[in-house]
């Protein structure tokens, strides 16, 4: 089956300092990469939708500037969380999707856990 | 607004028995729907899907879920719970026309010897 991959799997930084996290499809080539954020007990909320070749889309309420999003391959997307600070600790989980189409399935990553210090 | 609710935040249920996850949606047009499982240090699993045609699903590991319009509703069902399900279930909507996914607050599944 289709595999994604995150890396790290956790990390833990300073405050005000950058952090990126990797997201690879392993098998397959991904047109379209999503990003989500997981607080502990709650529900995935997608921060940005990202296409090869292209700027990211965010989700209101989302600073692009806070969370830079490249997806520079069919590949790779990546996540970089710039100057973070303690309320951005969270596990960041990466979805990718196949095709084009609108219904094929998306296949999740096992997510990141970021905590700053 | 685009919104589904799982009513209840954690199930304890005995090996063996019967399953029944709750999981209502409030979409404007024909949703997609899906339930996903996870699973600690794992990725979320698709579990089964909903797009059109038969309202009852059928999915992985002896997972089916119905979609009844009427009620907005897309329950998760399993007639015969293994240890192993123990994880966190979540149902999603996805607006047809963006693939997006919206989530549920997600379901605890506890598991009785």
């Amino acid at each position: 089956g289709a595999v994604v991959s995150q890396h790290p799997s956790w990390v833990i930084c300073k405050s005000g300092t950058s952090v990126k996290i990797e997201c690879r499809s392993l098998d397959f080539q991904a047109t379209t990469m999503f990003w989500y954020r997981q607080f502990p007990k709650q529900s995935l909320m997608l921060m940005a939708t990202s296409n090869e070749g292209s700027k990211a889309t965010y989700e209101q309420g989302v600073e692009k500037d806070k969370f830079l999003i490249n997806h520079a391959s069919l590949t790779l997307s990546t996540l970089t969380v710039t100057s973070a600070h303690p309320e951005d600790s969270s596990f960041y989980i990466c979805s990718a999707r196949p095709g084009l189409a609108l219904t094929d399935t998306q296949y999740f990553g096992p997510g990141t856990r970021l905590t700053v210090l | 607004a685009q919104s589904v609710t799982q009513p209840d935040i954690h199930i304890t249920v005995s090996e063996g028995a019967s399953l029944e996850l709750r999981c209502n949606y409030s979409y404007g047009a024909t949703p997609y729907l899906f339930w996903y499982v996870q699973s600690p240090g794992q990725g979320l699993q698709l579990l089964l899907k909903y797009f059109s045609g038969d309202t009852l699903v059928q999915g992985i590991k002896g997972f089916e879920a119905e979609f009844k319009r009427s009620q907005s509703s897309f329950n998760l069902r399993k007639p015969s719970v293994h240890w192993s399900d123990a994880a966190e279930y979540f149902c999603a909507v996805g607006p047809s026309n963006t693939g997006k996914l919206i989530f549920g607050q997600g379901t605890t599944l506890q598991v009785k010897p």
